[in-house]
């Protein structure tokens, strides 16, 4: 089936600087969602993108629908230690999304920043 | 605001138990699923229902089973836990159908540890 790959598996910044991570498949996908898990949460969608080349901002965060429609790019700006947790990207196949249709998820990067 | 809630946060539970994790979700979502979420393994699909009293395998079924009785309550159950159970649980929902979808709802999880 698809696969989302992420790497590495965790990642060490220091507050104040920028982080880029980014999500990629051998296959083409129609959508792709960026998530975050706060430590001891649920993953909560932080970013949405529909076609590709869109660039979509959520405050610090910008996110990036790959040209060629297998791969996204986040991008955490200013980091603060708030954005600790685990990333992960996801994404759908499919344009509607039927009985059996579940999303893909990568397997998520833990981010650390340090103070 | 809307919700995926879960009733527990944590649970300790002992080998050979049987096990009831309970989910609710007050948004009208036709798909509910159960994923359990170990450290550097991801998210992985236990099991689904995309209507009242339909179910469908996801990954890794073995030793789980599901309830769903009711479209707003999705239960998981571990008929014998064992320790190799032990894990974060986690409870989504989403609708089904749309064409521009915003993912999964996710509930706060529950971390099991089976002794």
């Amino acid at each position: 089936g698809q696969q989302l790959n992420q790497s590495p598996q965790s990642m060490f910044i220091q507050e104040g600087e920028d982080v880029s991570m980014n999500c990629t498949s051998s296959s083409i996908f129609n959508t792709w969602l960026w998530y975050k898990q706060d430590p001891g949460e649920g993953p909560v969608l932080l970013i949405a993108l529909y076609k590709a080349g869109e660039l979509t901002s959520n405050g610090r965060l910008t996110a990036q629908f790959g040209i060629t429609r297998k791969d996204s790019f986040l991008n955490i700006s200013a980091s603060i230690p708030s954005d600790v947790g685990i990333y992960f990207c996801a994404g759908w196949t499919e344009y509607y999304t039927g009985a059996n249709s579940k999303l893909t998820f990568g397997k998520g990067i833990t981010l650390s920043v340090r103070p | 605001d809307v919700k995926v809630t879960q009733s527990s946060r944590y649970l300790v539970k002992r080998t050979g138990e049987k096990v009831f994790l309970e989910c609710v979700q007050d948004m009208d979502h036709e798909n509910m699923f159960w994923y359990r979420q170990d450290p550097g393994l991801g998210l992985r699909l236990i099991y689904f229902s995309y209507d009242v009293k339909m179910k469908e395998k996801g990954d890794i079924p073995e030793g789980y089973s599901v309830s769903r009785e009711k479209k707003e309550r999705f239960s998981l159950i571990l008929e014998s836990a064992s320790t190799n159970q032990t894990s974060m649980y986690l409870c989504a929902s989403s609708f089904r159908g749309m064409v521009l979808n915003y993912g999964y709802t996710f509930g706060s999880g529950t971390r099991l540890t089976v002794v």
